[in-house]
């Protein structure tokens, strides 16, 4: 099956520091990436699609001057979380589709802890 | 948007039962799955089943596209079993949208 992987999977940061998580897609073209983030015993919440050499579209409610993505190659999507503050604090998860609306795979996510 | 709502919220159940857990949608769909979240918050793939019915293994999942309901069948169920289930759909575009998923706890 399709793999999809992230890194780091866990970071720990200082309150008004940048963090940048890398989504990759290892053995196909991800045209179409998608971030999301889950808060503790919920489900996920799609935050942005993120398409190859363009802009990303973020979802109601999520700040996309926070929130940075660039999806500069068909193979990396990153989402950078900048000056970073504890409520920032969650697990984030990227996923890709092989051949646009299909399938989703997931990348194994990466946990976010601003002290 | 698209709606999805998953029951039970909570499941447990002793080794060896049987359950069925269940996936409604609001619109047509284009695609629809089933994850298990494991307890390190991977997401594994389990069905990717749009319509029809699919098995793997003690798995199976059903979807009545017509009805707007998925369901997925747990038979024999293990310890290993254990986490979180998503249903998850999109309606032709590209945002895929999770329900809220349901606990299974079994015990041994």
């Amino acid at each position: 099956g399709a793999v999809v992987s992230q890194h780091p999977s866990r970071v720990i940061c200082k309150s008004g520091t940048s963090v940048k998580i890398e989504c990759r897609s290892l053995d196909f073209q991800a045209t179409t990436m998608f971030w999301y983030r889950q808060f503790p015993k919920k489900s996920l919440m799609l935050m942005a699609t993120s398409n190859e050499g363009s802009k990303a579209t973020y979802e109601q409610g999520v700040e996309k001057d926070k929130f940075l993505i660039n999806h500069a190659s068909l193979t990396l999507s990153t989402l950078t979380v900048t000056s970073a503050h504890p409520e920032d604090s969650s697990f984030y998860i990227c996923s890709a589709t092989v051949g646009g609306a299909g399938e989703l795979f997931f990348g194994e996510g990466s946990r976010l802890t601003v002290l | 948007g698209i709606q999805v709502e998953q029951s039970p919220p909570d499941l447990i159940l002793q080794e060896g039962a049987n359950s069925t857990l269940r996936c409604n949608f609001s619109d047509s769909v284009n695609n629809l799955q089933w994850f298990h979240q494991n307890p390190w918050g991977q997401l594994i793939n389990l069905f990717y089943i749009p319509s029809g019915t699919k098995q793997n293994g003690r798995l199976s999942a059903t979807t009545v596209a017509t009805e707007r309901y998925s369901l997925l069948y747990i038979s024999s169920s293990q310890t290993t079993d254990s986490g979180v289930y998503f249903c998850a759909s999109n309606t032709g575009g590209f945002k895929t949208i999770f329900g809220a998923g349901t606990r299974l706890f079994v015990k041994a």
